[in-house]
């Protein structure tokens, strides 16, 4: 079945220590999307890939980095993890952008902790 | 983005239809309605999108009014596995804009 995949589900790091999320999909869609989702609260975009195009939202924090080496992969990298970004990060993707009809899907999410 | 208010949370017993309402009284004239399901350490689902009127599929229908200032979700006949929480998105590009979300819990 085609999916959203993210690995791992958990990840624990250090505080400072740089850490990478990955996620890959298997729907061919164009657009990627890493959002943050803190305990009990709603998900939050950081930012998403149209094809090749970054596009950064105003308010994530400069720790927060991603690349899309291809249509298929997308990686969040947290430069300094700090006790705050403790979080599950959820991978989406659409088929394009612009369309207000398109579904996002997402993966199951990574649980990060850091100590 | 449009702003949206729902309630907060909503019980209810297997079997029973469950209807959450959201207000978006500023929803402009391009955007969609779209509900988004979330089970616990989970992603969100796409559930339904409409625009105008009422919208149904296999899980759940739409219902919106003609002023289109609110909506509502309609879950019929809930079970056990739709205790979740059920988002409300007005939108009319691609980027989601959560609210806080309604946690519906059905209980036995």
């Amino acid at each position: 079945d085609a999916m959203v995949i993210q690995n791992p589900r958990y990840q624990v790091t250090q505080f400072g220590k740089p850490v990478t999320l990955s996620c890959s999909q298997t729907l061919n869609h164009n657009v990627m999307y890493w959002y943050q989702q803190k305990s009990s609260q709603a998900p939050k975009l950081l930012f998403h890939y149209y094809d090749k195009d970054f596009n950064n939202e105003a308010d994530t924090p400069d720790n927060f980095q991603s690349r899309r080496p291809n249509t298929s992969f997308c990686f969040l990298d947290i430069r300094s993890p700090g006790l705050g970004d403790a979080a599950m990060y959820l991978c989406a993707t659409s088929r394009i952008q612009g369309a207000p009809q398109e579904t996002q899907y997402f993966g199951p999410g990574t649980r990060l902790l850091v100590l | 983005l449009a702003k949206t208010t729902q309630p907060i949370s909503m019980d209810s017993y297997e079997g029973q239809e469950v209807n959450i309402t959201c207000s978006h009284n500023n929803i402009a004239t391009n955007d969609y309605i779209t509900w988004y399901q979330q089970f616990p350490s989970q992603g969100p689902r796409f559930i339904i999108q409409g625009y105008k009127t009422k919208v149904t599929n296999e899980v759940a229908s739409l219902f919106i009014p003609a002023d289109r200032k609110s909506s509502t979700l309609s879950l019929p006949r809930v079970s056990l596995s739709d205790t979740a929480v059920y988002y409300c998105l007005v939108g009319d590009d691609y980027k989601l804009s959560f609210g806080a979300g309604t946690t519906v819990t059905v209980r036995a």
